[in-house]
């Protein structure tokens, strides 16, 4: 079984300065990692995932995430958030032998961004 | 492109009622997947299907849930007997395969609201 911890149910941050989302999961077997953005009145849309390679993983709007192993984590940073960024934010693990397994979800973290 | 589709969008009924909620994938996405978001647990994983296979119905929180899935697409969760702590948002998702590397596409979600 997997369990992906945020630790953060809320976070607030002002206009143009950097941001930090904390993502740690627990799992007996190796996981794909993902972050998927879910905009006010709107559907869950995918931010970045990890699957294989550079450790550092791009997504869009200006997202990036980095996936460390030894500290089961997958923090999701932006440089500079704008108030659009302003959105719940879930980070989802899935075991990589597939199958009949969905995603396994955090509780999610609010990013509040003040003018 | 179409999206992922889900009806209704807002579903109130009152308590000991039965309700079906329906899910239209993405044209050509072989796998899909019901999820409940609700407040108090977040968002859970209830029920995968993969083409015509037989899903995997462990997730599903009681034996009041049940799904299908009819000629691989169309795919309909129900609910017999709703509880108050049935009231959610039910969420499905299509991918165009089985498992972990593919990105699952949301659909907007049906608010259930049980009286």
């Amino acid at each position: 079984a997997q369990s992906v911890t945020q630790l953060d149910s809320q976070v607030p941050v002002f206009e143009e300065a950097p941001v930090e989302l904390r993502c740690n999961y627990s799992s007996s077997v190796s996981v794909y990692l993902f972050w998927y953005v879910q905009y006010p009145n709107q559907g869950l849309q995918l931010l970045l995932k990890y699957l294989s390679g550079s450790t550092l993983v791009k997504g869009i709007n200006g997202f990036e995430a980095e996936f460390n192993k030894s500290q089961t984590s997958f923090h999701l940073r932006k440089p500079s958030v704008h108030i659009s960024d302003t959105a719940e934010y879930f980070c989802a693990v899935t075991p990589r032998g597939g199958g009949a397994d969905g995603l396994t979800f955090g509780k999610g973290t609010h990013l509040i961004i003040q003018p | 492109g179409a999206g992922v589709s889900q009806s209704p969008s807002n579903k109130v009924t009152e308590k000991g009622k039965d309700v079906e909620l329906r899910c239209d994938p993405i044209s050509g996405h072989t796998a899909l997947y019901w999820y409940r978001q609700s407040l108090g647990q977040g968002l859970e994983f209830l029920i995968y299907f993969q083409g015509n296979s037989a899903p995997d119905k462990s997730g599903l929180p009681s034996d009041r849930f049940s799904a299908e899935r009819t000629g691989g697409s169309v795919s309909t969760l129900t609910i017999q007997r709703t509880q108050q702590e049935d009231s959610a948002v039910y969420l499905c998702a299509s991918s165009l395969g089985a498992g972990g590397p593919h990105e699952q596409f949301f659909g907007p979600g049906t608010r259930l609201t049980v009286l």
